[in-house]
């Protein structure tokens, strides 16, 4: 079945560091692919999305890129803040069996001053 | 403002008891969903409702039950028979389609005392 893989965390910087969270999905058909971030104690919010290949989705700093040839969605940011401390998911949305949206397991970061 | 609701933010539950989260949305979405989530961890499909008076299993599914009489309304029921049902509980809308998002209540934190 479909499923997404992402790193594992977490993940430590300073801040104005580069930052990359590697995403691998596998799916029959043609998903779109989502970025979600949570907060302590909150629910998720959608980051970025791309809906076909070689989309790039971007948001607040954050941009990833639809890969079909690497099955890859990596989610990138130049220099990033210590309010930038979440956890992050790679998503997508499978249009088999009723339009299930399929989770990575997250990816905390952590954002030192 | 349109959105998803979830009540209350944190409930306590005596062993043995059953209680019901709360989950409504004005989006006018067709698809609603029920996600666990443990400390550290990602997120675990429990139940997911594409239409009213009607839901299916997700991946975890035993030790819960849902209805789904309203469009807007998708109350969960954690019941006795949940053994380990301390965890933080997300609800999640869809309108029906492929490359939708999801949107996402700010969840309930149920702790067993």
């Amino acid at each position: 079945g479909n499923s997404v893989t992402q790193m594992e965390g977490p993940v430590t910087l300073s801040e104005e560091a580069f930052l990359t969270i590697n995403c691998t999905y596998t799916a029959t058909g043609y998903p779109s692919l989502f970025w979600y971030v949570q907060y302590p104690g909150e629910g998720l919010q959608l980051l970025l999305k791309a809906t076909k290949a070689d989309d790039k989705g971007s948001n607040k700093g954050f941009e990833a890129t639809y890969r079909k040839e690497t099955t890859s969605f990596h989610l990138e940011k130049g220099s990033v803040q210590v309010s930038d401390s979440a956890v992050y998911f790679c998503a997508l949305s499978d249009n088999t069996g009723g339009f299930k949206t399929i989770f990575g397991a997250g990816t905390r970061l952590f954002v030192k001053a | 403002d349109g959105g998803i609701t979830q009540s209350p933010k944190y409930l306590f539950r005596k062993e043995g008891q059953n209680v019901t989260l709360s989950c409504e949305q004005n989006l006018n979405h067709d698809a609603m969903y029920w996600y666990r989530q443990d400390p550290g961890q990602g997120l675990r499909l429990i139940y997911y409702s594409q239409i009213v008076n009607d839901f299916q299993k997700g991946d975890i599914a035993e030790g819960y039950s849902v209805s789904r009489e309203k469009k807007e309304s998708f109350p969960l029921t954690v019941t006795s028979a949940q053994k380990n049902p301390t965890a933080f509980y997300l609800c999640a809308s869809t309108p029906q389609g492929t490359h939708t998002e999801a949107f996402f209540g700010q969840g309930t934190r149920l702790t067993v005392v």
